[in-house]
């Protein structure tokens, strides 16, 4: 059984600081790793697609990187704002296969 | 351009009532999913489709069926509604597979919350 966990299951952040949070994964047959970014009442958007070992991505604060070796990736918020407040999805892929969804990171950005 | 329409976007549904979801996409995408998700899951895949008159069963599909006529629709059905049929369902569309080209991410509609009493 493939499992993907996310942690923390929920955090609050003062507005201002930044944060991270962590999607783990198997480390074997890697493919891709996606990042979704879901609002209350919206549907999820995506952030990143990752596929190479070492990866870093960017989108204005937000950030993420890739370890396909140890089977991680960081989700990074610089200067949390409001905004931001939403739950933060990961989902991993194995070649020919679906994709494989955490439970998610509840963010709430505290002004 | 709408992206993923999912109708209707709330339901209660009586225990044996059958419905259906809808769900549209206008960017010619070829493939097409409905997820459940439920509090503290991950999003569970139900069925799919990589086009037109092709279906294939996800992680979880028994009580559901789709069907896949045209490129833009991916209906969901439930034949025999059941308490464990309580959730938010999701439809998504990606080009090809949701694979490594950072082209081919899911595309989610705005859900639909059933419950079954």
């Amino acid at each position: 059984i493939l499992n993907v966990e996310q942690s923390p299951q929920s955090l609050h952040v003062q507005e201002g600081d930044s944060t991270n949070f962590t999607c783990s994964f198997p480390s074997s047959n890697f493919y891709a790793l996606h990042w979704y970014r879901w609002e209350t009442a919206k549907s999820p958007e995506a952030l990143f697609v990752m596929t190479l070992n070492g990866d870093e991505k960017k989108k204005g604060r937000i950030s993420a990187t890739l370890n396909t070796k140890e089977g991680y990736s960081y989700l990074y918020i610089k200067g949390s704002q409001p905004e931001d407040s939403a739950t933060y999805l990961c989902a991993f892929k194995r070649a020919n296969y679906q994709l494989i969804w955490g439970a998610g990171t509840k963010l709430i950005i505290k002004p | 351009n709408a992206g993923v329409t999912q109708t209707p976007k709330f339901r209660i549904l009586k225990i044996g009532q059958s419905m259906t979801l809808q769900c549209t996409q206008d960017m010619n995408h070829n493939y097409m999913y409905w997820y459940r998700q439920d509090p503290g899951m991950g999003l569970k895949l139900i069925y799919y489709s990589v086009g037109a008159g092709i279906t294939d069963k996800g992680e979880v599909p028994n009580g559901y069926n789709v069907s896949r006529s045209t490129t833009e629709d991916f209906p969901l059905r439930l034949e025999l509604a059941a308490p464990s049929q309580t959730s938010v369902y999701f439809c998504a569309s990606s080009y090809r597979s949701a694979g490594r080209s950072g082209a081919n991410v899911l595309t989610f509609g705005a859900g639909s919350r059933l419950t079954v009493l």
